[in-house]
């Protein structure tokens, strides 16, 4: 089965400082989505960041980039200019097996301290 | 666009009672599915429909689990009987199947059983 692995239970960032989450993923699929999604307090799900991976091209989104290293199977989410509001669960997840369902990692809980 | 709608935002049940959890996705999408996230567990997919048709239900823990989507517009997940173990948020999330497979969640429906 596929998995989608978050090393990082919890990182912590300083306002205004940059950070990055970690992911990596096992597929045997040559095309696929990878995805980032942003969970806050208020526990609504939101799509920060999506990548395909017959891209080569890092996505972004205003302060949120991703390194996407195909060959390594890993996906990181770098987050500049860190905001209060950037404090969350953030949860990686891919399309498994080329269908419409998302594998979904762990979860990083980000802190951001002022 | 309203985003993915889903009711009750909370509900308090007693052991053994029916529970049924509403959601209605974004309009003209045309796949749903049914999340359940728990500290333990993580965030699980119990079941997901393309053009109302079931797909994929292998995630139902257990046959007091049912979901059915009656049209394009409306899904329910029930619960009978429930138990505490129940105890979760139930996430609906709704995706166009024909795009970038990116799923856009509603706010989750707090499921407790006492």
């Amino acid at each position: 089965a596929q998995t989608v692995t978050q090393s990082q239970p919890e990182m912590s960032v300083q306002e205004a400082e940059t950070v990055t989450l970690s992911c990596t993923y096992d597929t045997s699929e040559s095309d696929y989505y990878l995805f980032w999604y942003k969970q806050p307090p208020s526990r609504q799900m939101i799509l920060v960041i999506r990548q395909e991976a017959y891209k080569q091209q890092n996505a972004t989104e205003n302060r949120f980039s991703v390194n996407f290293q195909k060959a390594a199977k890993s996906f990181s989410l770098k987050i500049s200019d860190s905001q209060l509001g950037d404090a969350a669960m953030y949860f990686c997840a891919s399309n498994q097996g080329g269908s419409e369902k998302l594998v979904f990692g762990k979860g990083t809980k980000l802190t951001v301290n002022p | 666009d309203a985003g993915v709608i889903q009711s009750p935002r909370h509900e308090v049940t007693e052991m053994g009672q029916e529970v049924t959890l509403r959601c209605k996705p974004i309009s003209g999408h045309n796949s749903l599915f049914w999340y359940r996230q728990t500290m333990m567990r993580g965030l699980e997919l119990l079941i997901y429909f393309n053009n109302n048709v079931p797909i994929d239900d292998s995630g139902m823990p257990e046959d007091r689990f049912s979901a059915k989507m009656p049209n394009a517009s409306f899904s329910t997940l029930k619960i009978q009987p429930s138990e505490p173990r129940d105890s979760a948020v139930y996430f609906c999330a709704s995706s166009l199947r024909e795009g970038t497979y990116e799923q856009y969640f509603g706010p989750g429906t707090r499921l407790t059983v006492t």
